[in-house]
């Protein structure tokens, strides 16, 4: 089983700052394989990228996706009000079949 | 517009059993892998579940055994009847549309299953 890990656990910045957020797979994994998504206290996950770098339906410019093997980053150019929330990585593999990273909590400075 | 909504959840005590439904629409729900992923109060999330267009099951080594994900294409709709129920899998339960690339695109609100005496 490929256990995800993300760092920060909490990061502190304030609007307009650039975001960066790190997932760590303990194997490699192929690039296709990797999801990120936003989770705003008290509502459902969003799917923000796929492939590791692809940009779900309707998600802004300002967030990318990047990495490949074990290391993973989203990016989140300049921080609006509405992007302060959690964020899971999360691998699609074997058996299990989905695995999310712990999360990364981006909080307001 | 694409929508899930699900259904069922409520207070069991344990040992006890619940049926969980979700309900799609906005579109070809008989195309779509479908999946539960729960999150504990605090906690992240995780994958319990899915069904694939072809009828294929997958869970967590978590709850084998004792749920059982299910489908019925010509009501949209999904299922999971969860029996032999513990603490640990009090959870609110989503709902979620598998995406083409190995991910889910879709997401329910979630329905709130708590597990106590």
């Amino acid at each position: 089983e490929i256990v995800l890990t993300q760092s920060p656990g909490t990061l502190s910045l304030s609007p307009g700052e650039r975001a960066t957020l790190s997932c760590r797979a303990s194997q490699s994994l192929s690039s296709s394989y990797l999801a990120w998504y936003q989770q705003i206290p008290g509502q459902a996950p969003r799917l923000l990228i796929y492939g590791a770098s692809s940009r779900a339906t309707g998600i802004p410019d300002r967030f990318s996706g990047s990495g490949s093997g074990t290391d993973f980053t989203l990016t989140i150019s300049r921080l609006e009000p509405e992007d302060f929330a959690v964020y899971y990585c999360q691998q699609y593999g074997s058996s299990p079949l989905f695995t999310f990273g712990p999360g990364t909590k981006v909080d307001i400075k | 517009e694409v929508q899930l909504v699900e259904s069922g959840g409520g207070l069991v005590q344990p040992g006890g059993s619940l049926r969980l439904s979700c309900a799609a629409s906005g579109f070809t729900f008989s195309s779509s892998d479908m999946h539960w992923v729960r999150q504990a109060t605090g906690k992240g999330l995780e994958w319990v579940s899915g069904i694939g267009t072809d009828g294929d099951r997958y869970y967590s080594d978590s709850v084998k055994g004792r749920f059982t994900i299910s489908r019925e294409d010509a009501k949209n709709s999904l299922y999971l009847q969860m029996n032999s129920l513990r603490a640990g899998d009090t959870a609110v339960y989503y709902c979620a549309r598998a995406h083409d690339y190995y991910c889910m695109d879709v997401w329910g609100k979630g329905t709130t299953v708590t597990v106590s005496s």
